[in-house]
């Protein structure tokens, strides 16, 4: 079984403080990696897909690495607002056709 | 533009009952369709995938079955509901064959009792 790893599981920071999240997963056959912003209530909703080792995606105030050959990525937010509050998911694909396998995320509570 | 779309958005089943929840996406042709589960506490759980009418790919063989008898259309299903498929669940889609973004519909609350 192959599996996809987040860290932490639960986060609290400050309104402010700007706060990164670790997703790591099988480095052979290496597809894509995917985040996902789930809020409660809502169904999840894509950040980037990232496919190139040394990857480097930015939405705003939040961006993502990716390191393939070691088998990790990183999302970064910066300045975290009350409205960051949500669950991040990430997901690993190593091919164009077999289904997203999904970490289990991070709760992230973004304090006023 | 595509869409999708998925019901109901929540349901109170009793132990025992049948279960049908169906999704259908729209604005594209031979999607790739996924149902996943989050039950309470766990991360998102494969449950089924297709890549075609009449293909399905079981992750987990319970009581859960599924079928997709329109290129567009996905539906899971059950005879008799356990406690332990109470959850959330969401069905997506992607385009076949590429490492594209899932698109997730709205999600369905079970809770069986």
């Amino acid at each position: 079984i192959l599996n996809v790893e987040q860290s932490p599981q639960s986060l609290h920071v400050q309104e402010g403080d700007s706060t990164n999240f670790t997703c790591s997963f099988p480095s052979s056959n290496f597809y894509a990696l995917h985040w996902y912003r789930w809020e409660t209530a809502k169904s999840p909703e894509a950040l980037f897909v990232m496919t190139l080792n040394g990857d480097e995606k930015k939405k705003g105030r939040i961006s993502a690495t990716l390191n393939t050959k070691e088998g990790y990525s990183y999302l970064y937010i910066k300045g975290s607002q009350p409205e960051d509050s949500a669950t991040y998911l990430c997901a690993w694909l190593d091919s164009g056709n077999t289904p997203l396998v999904f970490g289990k995320g991070t709760r992230l509570s973004v304090i006023a | 533009s595509q869409t999708i779309h998925q019901w109901p958005a929540t349901l109170v089943q009793p132990v025992g009952s049948p279960l049908s929840l169906e999704c259908t996406v729209e604005g594209t042709s031979n999607p790739n369709l996924y149902w996943y589960r989050q039950a309470a506490g766990r991360g998102l759980q494969l449950l089924f995938y297709s890549v075609g009418i009449g293909q399905i790919s079981s992750e987990v063989p319970q009581n859960l079955s599924a079928s997709r008898p329109q290129d567009r259309q996905f539906i899971l299903s059950s005879k008799k509901l356990l406690l332990s498929d109470s959850g959330f669940y969401l069905c997506a889609w992607r385009d076949s064959g590429t490492g594209a973004g899932y698109t997730f519909g709205s999600g369905t609350r079970l809770t069986v009792v």
